[in-house]
């Protein structure tokens, strides 16, 4: 199966400053490069995703690029706030006509005000 | 649409008992997960349905564990008997392979065996 890691686990900034947070991957085949953002207490929900076929994507203060060569993708917040403190999950999709996710282990972020 | 379901949110047991967690999926979707999630072993997939034929159980930890999808409505895990070892929050989430990706997961139920 699909070899996810994500770096770091523990990510600690400053509130307004940004935040990355790398995925990589071993499954040269994977076209589909999501993230989730789970708060404390809460369920993961998806909050930015990426296809094969494209480089980059963003939605207001977040943004994913994907590496396709290198295999790893990434996710970008910018100016950083409080709710922001969650722990984001990659999930690429491997190979294949069925999507059997690998989750990373998680990166917790933390924003301080 | 009332998103993923899962009841109960919080359940308590002792060990050796039956434990059921139910989930109803999104409708029109066509793929099941049930996941764990320990802070120790983070979010582990358990097992995955798709049409409501199960295609990857290898996450399964041991015969204690079972699930079913009867209809698409519908899945169950269950865990006989319980141990303490198996305290931790049980997602299900659901997804339409080959449309949209993404994974709806439910509020999870919380497990706790003492």
């Amino acid at each position: 199966g699909e070899n996810v890691e994500q770096h770091p686990s523990t990510l600690s900034v400053q509130e307004g400053d940004s935040a990355v947070i790398k995925c990589t991957y071993s499954d040269s085949a994977s076209n589909y490069f999501p993230w989730y953002k789970q708060e404390l207490g809460k369920r993961p929900q998806l909050i930015i995703d990426i296809r094969s076929n494209v480089g980059e994507k963003k939605d207001q203060r977040i943004a994913v690029t994907l590496n396709k060569t290198a295999k790893h993708f990434s996710l970008h917040i910018t100016e950083t706030q409080p709710e922001d403190s969650a722990v984001y999950f990659c999930a690429p999709k491997g190979a294949g006509g069925s999507y059997i996710p690998t989750f990373g282990r998680g990166t917790s972020l933390i924003v301080h005000p | 649409d009332a998103g993923v379901i899962q009841s109960p949110r919080h359940e308590v047991t002792e060990m050796g008992q039956e434990v059921t967690l139910r989930c109803k999926p999104i409708s029109g979707h066509n793929s099941l997960f049930w996941y764990r999630q320990t802070m120790m072993r983070g979010l582990e997939l358990l097992i995955y349905f798709n049409n409501n034929v199960p295609i990857d159980d290898s996450g399964m930890p041991e015969d204690r564990f079972s699930a079913k999808m009867p209809n698409a409505s519908f899945s169950t895990l269950k865990i006989q008997p319980s141990e303490p070892r198996d305290s931790a929050v049980y997602f299900c989430a659901s997804s339409f392979l080959g449309f949209q990706e993404t994974q709806y997961f439910g509020p999870g139920t919380r497990l706790l065996v003492l």
